[in-house]
């Protein structure tokens, strides 16, 4: 079956560096899309990236684009989120969530990772 | 760009049906065909309910149906039951230059 495991949440201080993991399985991980989703405490969804199925394109909301960077490594069916300059309102869970064709995310979350910006 | 524009609050006894509506503009739910719906319990993941304006996935009930008429997407839920009662949200990709997705503010369903 499908599953997706984020680790590597925590508390991170304001302009310092955090990176999520997610680990795939049950599926060919290489060749879906695959996006980052977060939820601010008390909030509604956010996309935040999307990355090809190859790894070469990738889109990013205006809220994080030039602070994080996601990537993956389709040898291990990983994919991660470079956070780097949190600030405050980066707070939430975030989710890794597979793409259904190209255009359309969602079909299977994580359970999601915590992350905590505060000094 | 802002998120798409859902009510707040929507309530309904069970047995009943309810609409959520979410409505965007042309560069995105009017003109796109790909619109899907989630749920979410409290402390959960969002589950997908529909996608493809209208298409369920696998073992989600048929009770749930999703439509769309000009810049305004609809998730219904016929024969509302008490475990419906949750948020939900409506996702939709935009059609700018470079591709995007946006979500809708959320609607929390109350089982009366």
């Amino acid at each position: 079956q499908v599953q997706l495991v984020e680790s590597g949440g925590g508390v991170v201080q304001p302009g310092g560096s955090l990176r999520l993991s997610c680990a795939a399985s049950g599926f060919t991980f290489r060749i879906y899309v695959m996006h980052w989703v977060r939820q601010a405490p008390g909030k509604g969804l956010e996309w935040v990236a999307a990355i090809w199925d190859d790894g070469t394109n990738k889109q990013y909301a205006d809220s994080v684009k030039g602070r994080f960077t996601i990537s993956r490594d389709n040898s291990k069916n990983s994919l991660y989120l470079q956070v780097n300059s949190p600030r405050a309102e980066d707070t939430a869970v975030y989710y890794c969530t597979r793409g259904i064709g190209e255009m359309q995310l969602g079909d299977y979350w994580g359970q999601g990772a915590l992350v905590t910006v505060s000094s | 760009q802002s998120a798409l524009t859902q009510p707040a609050s929507v309530s309904g006894s069970p047995g009943q049906s309810i609409t959520i509506s979410c409505t965007g503009t042309s560069s995105d739910v009017g003109g796109s065909k790909y619109v899907s719906w989630y749920q979410q319990h409290p402390g959960k993941a969002p589950k997908l309910l529909i996608y493809d304006v209208s298409t369920r996935p696998p073992g989600v009930s048929n009770r749930f149906s999703g439509s769309k008429s000009g810049n305004t997407a609809s998730l219904t839920i016929s024969g509302v039951q008490a475990e419906d009662e949750a948020d939900y949200y409506c996702n939709s990709y935009t059609t700018p230059s470079t591709p995007k997705w946006i979500f809708g503010g959320g609607t929390k369903l109350t089982v009366l």
